[in-house]
């Protein structure tokens, strides 16, 4: 099974900073991974696909890059609906596995 | 618009039985491989099963296989999830999820249905 480390675990930033989540992989999974966003009593929210594809109707402030097992998610400058729970996902191996998640809080 | 909506959770006792609904609408079902996802309470998602469009692909994580049963009635426009021998660490959100075109990610998403495992 490929474990997805997260990494923080929180990130506490002020609007308009940057943030850079972490996702690690345990083994090489090229560019099959997915970023979710999760707010509180909402299911999650696909955001980026295939590592660096953009949802559709997700602003261009949210953008996805690496391959292999690191990848990141960078949020350029935080608005206040961005603060919520980050998952990655791979869709590399069965099974289909999760990150343990960050949040990403107001400072 | 894609509607997904979950029904049928509830308290159930340990090595009790649930069916889980998810009726879909606004998008052609019988085209689409669905999957469930599991959220314990102040925890993260967990990938529980998946469905190809024809319903003739299903998977399972490991810690579900053998008790947990997905299954589609596409005149009903409808998934399941079928759960036997249920145990507390069960207790969850289980939300129900449709694939993303081709690629096992999941684009739509129901509001879910909470699943308590608990005597």
């Amino acid at each position: 099974e490929i474990v997805l480390t997260q990494s923080p675990a929180t990130l506490s930033l002020s609007p308009g900073e940057r943030a850079t989540l972490s996702c690690r992989a345990s083994q090489d999974i090229i560019g099959y991974l997915a970023w979710y966003q999760q707010k509180p009593a909402q299911p999650p929210r696909l955001l980026i696909y295939d590592a660096s594809n953009r949802a559709s109707g997700i602003p261009a402030r949210f953008s996805g890059s690496g391959s292999g097992t690191d990848f990141t998610l960078t949020i350029s400058s935080l608005e206040p609906e961005d603060f919520a729970v980050y998952y990655c996902q791979q869709r590399r191996y069965w099974p289909i596995t999760f990150g343990g998640g960050t949040r990403v809080e107001i400072k | 618009e894609v509607q997904l909506v979950e029904s049928g959770g509830g308290l159930v006792q340990p090595g009790g039985s649930l069916r889980l609904s998810c009726a879909a609408s606004g998008f052609t079902f019988s085209n689409s491989a669905m999957g469930w996802v599991r959220q314990a309470p102040g925890k993260g998602l967990m990938w529980v099963s998946a469905i190809s469009d024809s319903g003739g692909d299903t998977y399972y994580a490991d810690s579900v296989k053998g008790r947990f049963t997905i299954s589609r009635d596409t005149s009903e426009n409808t998934l399941f999830l079928h759960i036997n021998s249920l145990r507390a660490e069960d207790t969850a959100v289980y939300y129900c999820a449709k694939r993303y075109n081709s690629l096992w990610y999941f684009d739509s998403w129901g509001q879910g249905t909470l699943v308590t495992v608990s005597s």
